[in-house]
């Protein structure tokens, strides 16, 4: 079946530094997602991607979609303390479930 | 806020008891999802409404029995269960079946099997 990798697992960084995440898949998907989850609670959608190339922001957040559709990216500017969670990515195909990544673990160092 | 409410927060059953975990959504959304959470894993998908019907059974053990009442409800009835299903078990719902609408969760029921 299709599986999404996520680089990197986990990472730590200093309060204030840009932060770069990504997804990659061997097979094409029509629609990326990015989700973050924090501790006993349930994934938030961040930020939905419908077209190859396309560039979205959400305040801080920035994604792509791939333009060979099997990639997406996520870019967090400026992080704060509360940008620590889980990140997942998401793929989906017309009239399949969606698949999601592993998972990167944020954390920040104040 | 979540728009997809779940209740309860957390549950601790026995292995020969019975229980259901409740999940609502009020978005008009014509599909519901039931995924199980693992610790530091992403969620896997087990049923699919699709329309009020059950549309996708991800090969999930008859121990766990879902039920969708209405558009707005969805149920998961748990019997005999076991350690192993100790888990973060997580209602979604979407606007289309199928399509590309994204998924929408509550915050998860922690369910911890006895």
């Amino acid at each position: 079946g299709q599986q999404l990798n996520q680089s990197p697992q986990s990472m730590f960084i200093q309060e204030g530094e840009d932060v770069s995440m990504n997804c990659t898949s061997s097979s094409i998907f029509n629609t990326w997602l990015w989700y973050k989850q924090d501790p006993g609670e349930g994934p938030v959608l961040l930020i939905a991607l419908y077209k190859a190339g396309e560039l979205t922001s959400n305040g801080r957040l920035t994604a792509q979609f791939g333009i060979t559709r099997k990639d997406s990216f996520l870019n967090i500017s400026a992080s704060i303390p509360s940008d620590v969670g889980i990140y997942f990515c998401a793929g989906h195909n017309y009239g399949q479930n969606f698949v999601f990544g592993p998972g990167t673990r944020l954390s920040v160092l104040p | 806020d979540t728009e997809v409410t779940q209740t309860p927060k957390h549950l601790v059953m026995g292995m020969t008891n019975k229980k259901s975990l409740k999940c609502e959504q009020h978005m008009g959304h014509r599909a519901m999802y039931w995924y199980k959470q693992k610790a530091k894993k992403p969620p896997e998908l087990m049923f699919v409404y699709s329309y009020e019907k059950l549309s996708i059974n991800e090969s999930v053990p008859s121990r766990f029995s879902p039920e969708c009442p209405n558009s707005s409800l969805l149920n998961l009835h748990l019997h005999a269960l076991q350690p192993e299903d100790s888990a973060l078990y997580l209602c979604a719902s979407s606007q289309d079946p199928g399509y590309n609408s994204p998924l929408h969760f509550g915050n998860g029921t922690r369910l911890t099997v006895t």
